[in-house]
């Protein structure tokens, strides 16, 4: 079955500090995988899209890591800020048409405070 | 031109209403999408058009009518809604069905059912 599952749920980090969220997935056959941040009440915003070849991506402050082997990616949030909080939501799609390929995962809520 | 743009941005309807919501796209995708996201859940998939055909509906409802009038253009009609049906409601689009790279979603439409 494709699932994804990501940790912690929910988080509270103090203004500056770093951040790790958690993603694991068993989505087969992989195509992508791509993590989104979600303020509430907007759209889903794209920050990183990774293939299967692909072990690091940067964006500014985020950086996304991809193990296809063990099907695991993180999202690692570097000097927070108050505008990080959200929530982050992996979203892996699998290489088949004429279904639903897209597997989200439950998001995990971030909050940063001053 | 980048971004998927969905009004109104905010919608308050009675259960007796009839009410559309608007999605558009000048990127030439030729994939759209409907998605429905309670709070605090991933957002979950409705319809799904490519080139401007009805590929995918998720046995969803028929108070909701979905309506792609060009390849720019998509619309999800409401009629008879119950409470449990406000949400967020979001579009996104893509260059073609299941090509995930240029997977963009738009910011959403708020819709509360009275």
């Amino acid at each position: 079955k494709n699932q994804v599952e990501q940790s912690p749920q929910s988080l509270i980090i103090l203004e500056g500090k770093n951040c790790t969220l958690q993603c694991n997935y068993t989505v087969s056959p992989f195509s992508n995988l791509r993590w989104y941040k979600q303020d509430t009440g907007r759209g889903p915003v794209s920050l990183t899209i990774m293939t299967f070849s692909e072990n690091t991506k940067s964006n500014g402050r985020y950086t996304a890591t991809l193990d296809a082997d063990t099907k695991q990616s993180s999202l690692h949030i570097t000097a927070s800020q108050l505008s990080d909080s959200a929530s982050y939501i992996c979203v892996v799609s699998a290489v088949y048409t004429g279904a639903n390929n897209l597997f989200f995962g439950t998001g995990t809520r971030l909050t940063v405070i001053p | 031109d980048t971004e998927v743009t969905q009004t109104p941005k905010h919608l308050v309807m009675g259960m007796t209403n009839k009410k559309s919501l608007k999605c558009e796209q000048h990127m030439g995708h030729r994939a759209m999408y409907w998605y429905k996201q309670k709070a605090k859940k991933p957002p979950e998939l409705m319809f799904v058009y490519s080139y401007e055909k009805l590929s995918i509906n998720e046995s969803v409802p028929s108070r909701f009518s979905p309506e792609c009038p060009n390849s720019s253009l998509l619309n999800l009609h409401l009629h008879a809604l119950q409470p449990e049906d406000s949400a967020l409601y979001l579009c996104a689009s893509s260059q073609n069905w299941g090509d995930n790279y240029g997977y963009t979603f738009g910011s959403g439409t708020r819709l509360t059912v009275v």
